[in-house]
């Protein structure tokens, strides 16, 4: 099984906030976790990817892996209007690199 | 900084019709794929290809597809007779040199009606 599940909101916030993103897995042979950010009428973007359970940072934007809940969170710092998009988490195997995605959770950040 | 292209943006097609749907890769990738959105659903990944064949397909991905490299710099999706269900957006993906090797880059999609 290679489900991926994520709410898919949407969620809104004020500017600033600090937003938290989750999602669920299913299969624990998949060691390969990503978020993608979609904005509207446009292909999905690679923001994060990691391979081990813990934290990664990038700028505004944590990822981090549980794998022994089988959990994956993106978490973004001062939230601006310009991430107003859809997060999808994803996970893939080691070897072949394709991503399956989640649903996608909407964002709105407001002014 | 280097993008997958795709064309037509829009295609519309009546019911039965074959469409070509049409990909240009960043060049030097190696592996290139396909994946499709219908609306409000997942992104799903249809087919990945690599050295001039096919390296993984889902089951979404049946004898009505096809996909070729015709010409070294082209990747295309043929869908031989189309059916209402296979109205979504096809999404064209690439990956693959030393430093992006994890990394698939998409296009803007092409948004296939079938009416």
């Amino acid at each position: 099984q290679k489900e991926v599940e994520q709410d898919p909101g949407p969620l809104s916030v004020p500017e600033g906030a600090i937003v938290s993103l989750n999602c669920t897995y299913s299969n624990s042979a998949f060691q390969y976790f990503m978020w993608y950010r979609q904005y509207s009428r446009k292909g999905p973007e690679l923001l994060m990817y990691t391979y081990s359970s813990g934290n990664k940072e990038d700028g505004r934007f944590t990822a981090q892996v549980d794998k022994s809940s089988k959990y994956i969170s993106l978490f973004i710092r001062d939230s601006q209007p310009s991430d107003s998009a859809t997060y999808l988490c994803a996970q893939a195997s080691g070897g072949s690199y394709i991503p399956t995605f989640g649903r996608g959770t909407s964002l709105i950040v407001h002014p | 900084e280097p993008e997958v292209t795709q064309t037509p943006s829009h295609q519309v097609t009546q019911m039965g019709q074959e469409v070509i749907l049409r990909c240009v890769p960043i060049s030097n990738h190696l592996y290139f794929y396909w994946y499709r959105q219908i609306l409000g659903q997942k992104v799903e990944f249809l087919v990945s290809f690599y050295n001039n064949e096919i390296s993984e397909k889902s089951e979404i991905f049946d004898d009505q597809f096809s996909v070729e490299r015709p010409d070294g710099s082209n990747f295309t999706l043929k869908i031989r007779s189309t059916k209402l269900e296979d109205s979504a957006m096809y999404f064209c993906a690439s990956r693959g040199t030393v430093t992006t090797n994890e990394k698939l880059f998409f296009g803007s999609g092409t948004q296939l009606s079938v009416l």
